[in-house]
């Protein structure tokens, strides 16, 4: 069973379209993220969810929206896709005193 | 918020040596400091971590060292093999918010 498991892991889209990429973990933990990890290998968090709660939001564009309808999963919405935002997205979760579990990445490339 | 450097970028040593990374971090109040090995084109999975309460720990042939005086942690890799050869990542956490600040990665080449 997949810890964390995140669909689709490769999109290619037009610049302008709207996508979404899916999040569940099965983990049991209470929080939640998104990762972003561009072309030079950073890892950089955009959001995290904490009983469906918001808790970080590290200056993302609000083309980039997170959905969380329960503790399992957490969604990511993006509008209007450009061009610089073509990365590694990883979802990943964690309990209190513990390390990230991460997905295994969607490759998103916008052409 | 918390800053993490991480040191060196790219790292290649001969098959056998070691191989040592080295980070540090701004808040003093980060106290769970895991490393995580990225393979090429794989997720980021967790090798080993450390606690504020402990100064070393060891598995195998990896270890991490921790000087929270310093605000200073590291990665030793001892008897490198090629299968070695990954991206790694430092990170700090303030447990309690469950907030994660990982360094800028080290692309370590294990030649055989």
């Amino acid at each position: 069973d997949t810890a964390v498991s995140q669909t689709p892991k490769y999109l290619v889209t037009q610049m302008g379209n709207d996508k979404s990429i899916k999040c569940e973990q099965n983990l049991g933990h209470d929080t939640m993220y998104w990762y972003k990890q561009d072309s030079k290998k950073f890892l950089k968090i955009m959001f995290s969810y904490n009983n469906k709660e918001l808790i970080i939001n590290e200056t993302v564009p609000n083309r980039f929206s997170p959905k969380s309808p329960d503790k399992a999963h957490l969604n990511l919405h993006i509008n209007s896709l450009e061009l610089g935002d073509s990365a590694v997205y990883f979802c990943a979760s964690s309990q209190v005193s513990g390390g990230i579990t991460f997905g295994s990445g969607t490759r998103l490339t916008v052409v | 918020g918390e800053n993490v450097e991480q040191h060196p970028s790219t790292l290649s040593v001969q098959e056998g040596d070691s191989a040592v990374i080295k980070c540090t971090y701004s808040d003093s109040a980060s106290n769970y400091f895991p490393w995580y090995k990225q393979e090429l084109g794989k997720r980021p999975q967790l090798i080993i971590d450390i606690r504020s309460n402990v100064g070393e720990k060891k598995d195998q042939r990896i270890a991490v060292t921790l000087n929270k005086t310093a605000k200073h942690f590291s990665l030793h890799i001892t008897e490198t093999q090629p299968e070695d050869s990954a991206v790694y990542f430092c990170a700090a956490s303030i447990n309690t918010g469950n907030q994660f600040y990982f360094g800028t990665g080290t692309s370590l080449t294990v030649i055989p």
